[in-house]
């Protein structure tokens, strides 16, 4: 069974330049999550998927960032524009079930 | 109310020793309780998961111990290998849909 895949794997760009992730969740798996990860630090949720609707963005920074699961499978996230802050990795996580989420090996962003 | 404490940041155990880590949590509603592992560069790997309506899970030398009413939990690694070196993440979430991560701790098996 294929896993979570997230493209690109590292991105680097300047501030103020927009950026985008791309996800394929798990053949099947109708929730999506989005989560930020720090250096050092957990992953945080920035938005939960129930097939296309977004069903918690809540700690989406709606100001710069947006998303989007079109047919209720692929996700994109995008962020416009870009600050050194959000410099990060961005993971994409999908379940079948309630219960276990599997990663992919996230987008490592650096913004210069 | 939202934290999951986590400790130790960082962890030092001779390879055939008990690997420990500790999380403590506010939210009573939270229900369930999972650990990740996760290796440099590799986004996190479910490990093992617990509910509060039992207070030890094993699954080979991975136990997890609850502690509903001191709302605590813990990892314990048996047995630990220099394999087993990595970042380990408790969460926490109620029914599942939002996982709130501690700050994790860094285990370091030496051989």
């Amino acid at each position: 069974e294929a896993g979570v895949v997230q493209s690109p794997r590292y991105k680097i760009i300047e501030k103020k330049q927009p950026v985008a992730f791309w996800c394929n969740p798990i053949s099947g798996h109708n929730t999506l999550y989005w989560y930020r990860q720090n250096l050092g630090q957990g992953p945080e949720l920035l938005i939960r998927y129930e097939n296309e609707e977004a069903v918690d963005d809540s700690q989406l920074p709606k100001d710069r960032f947006s998303a989007e699961r079109l047919k209720g499978v692929d996700s994109t996230l995008k962020i416009q524009p870009a600050e050194l802050g959000d410099s990060a990795v961005y993971l994409c996580a999908s379940s079948l079930r309630t219960d276990e989420a599997f990663f992919g090996q996230g987008t490592r962003l650096t913004v210069v | 109310q939202q934290q999951v404490k986590q400790s130790p940041q960082s962890l030092i155990v001779q390879k055939g020793g008990i690997s420990i880590i500790n999380c403590a949590y506010e939210n009573t509603a939270f229900d369930y309780f999972p650990w990740y592992q996760q290796f440099p560069g590799k986004g996190p790997a479910l490990l093992i998961a617990i509910r509060p309506d039992v207070s030890e899970k094993k699954e080979g030398r991975f136990t997890i111990s609850f502690n509903k009413s001191a709302k605590q939990f813990s990892l314990h690694i048996m047995d630990s290998q220099p394999g087993d070196s990595a970042t380990y993440f408790c969460a926490a979430s109620k029914s599942s849909y939002k996982l709130i991560f501690g700050s994790g701790t860094r285990l370091l098996v030496r051989p």
